[in-house]
C-alpha cells in the first residue's frame, strides 16, 4: 500500500519568513495530493491539493509543488503570520474518477510562527 | 453550510461498555470516512462507504469495532465493548468528489 512520509516532525519560523514542508509517497501510480491543516481540538481543513497532471499550484501565500518522478511533493507558506501555527499533514491518493478517494497521510509537521 | 456534524464531541466510557459515534456528513456528498487519530499511529482510515455502501473496511482494527450508514445523512460508528487502547480523536469526513471535509471530532477516553 501507499507509504507517505513527511518532514520535518517540526518547525518554527519567525513572522514573515518562509516554511516549507516536505513530504514523499511510494506508490507511483498516486495522483492526488491535498494538504490539511489542523488548529489545536479542531478537525483537519484542506488548505490547498494538487494533482498529478500539473506541478505546481498557488493561492495566495500557500503553494504546493510535485515531482512527479522524484515522488515528492512540499507545501510552500510564505511571509508567515502567527495565525499559520498548527499542525500540516500532507497526504496523498490513487484517485479515479467518480469514486471515493483513499488517503494516506503523512504523519504530521508542526509549525510555530513566532513574533 | 454546516459542515460535518459529529456527536458527542467528548464521550468519556469505562472499559468493556459500549460506544456509538455518530457523524453527518454534508448535504449532497455521497462519500463518507471514519478515521483515528492518535499520538502514536497518526490519521488512520478505518472505514469509508460510498453512496451509502461500505467500500473498504480493511483499516478497521477488530471485530469490536462496526459501522453503518443506514442513509445518506447519517452514520454511526460503534465500539463494542471498549478498550483503553480505543482512547483516540475519531473523524469522520465527507466527499463529492475528491476533497474531503472533516468534522471537529470525537474525543474518545476509555477508563
Amino acid at each position: 500500500g501507499e507509504n507517505v512520509e513527511q518532514h520535518p516532525s517540526t518547525l518554527s519560523v519567525q513572522e514573515g519568513d518562509s516554511a516549507v514542508i516536505k513530504c514523499t509517497y511510494s506508490d507511483s501510480a498516486s495522483n492526488y495530493f491535498p494538504w490539511y491543516k489542523q488548529e489545536l481540538g479542531k478537525g483537519p481543513q484542506l488548505i490547498i491539493d494538487i494533482r498529478s497532471n500539473v506541478g505546481e499550484k498557488k493561492d495566495q501565500r500557500i503553494a504546493v509543488t510535485l515531482n512527479k518522478t522524484a515522488k515528492h511533493f512540499s507545501l510552500h507558506i510564505t511571509e508567515t503570520q502567527p495565525e499559520d501555527s498548527a499542525v500540516y499533514f500532507c497526504a496523498a491518493s490513487v484517485h479515479y474518477t467518480g469514486t471515493a478517494s483513499k488517503l494516506t497521510f503523512g504523519t504530521g509537521t508542526r509549525l510555530q510562527v513566532t513574533l | 453550510d454546516a459542515g460535518v456534524i459529529q456527536s458527542p464531541r467528548h464521550e468519556v466510557t469505562e472499559m468493556g461498555q459500549e460506544v456509538t459515534l455518530r457523524c453527518k456528513p454534508i448535504s449532497g456528498h455521497n462519500s463518507l470516512f471514519w478515521y483515528r487519530q492518535t499520538m502514536m499511529r497518526g490519521l488512520e482510515l478505518l472505514i469509508y462507504f460510498n453512496n451509502n455502501v461500505p467500500i473498504d473496511d480493511s483499516g478497521m482494527p477488530e471485530d469490536r469495532f462496526s459501522a453503518k450508514m443506514p442513509n445518506a445523512s447519517f452514520s454511526t460508528l460503534k465500539i463494542q465493548p471498549s478498550e483503553p487502547r480505543d482512547s483516540a480523536v475519531y473523524f469522520c469526513a465527507s466527499s463529492f468528489s475528491i476533497e474531503q471535509f472533516f468534522g471537529p471530532g470525537t474525543r474518545l477516553t476509555v477508563l
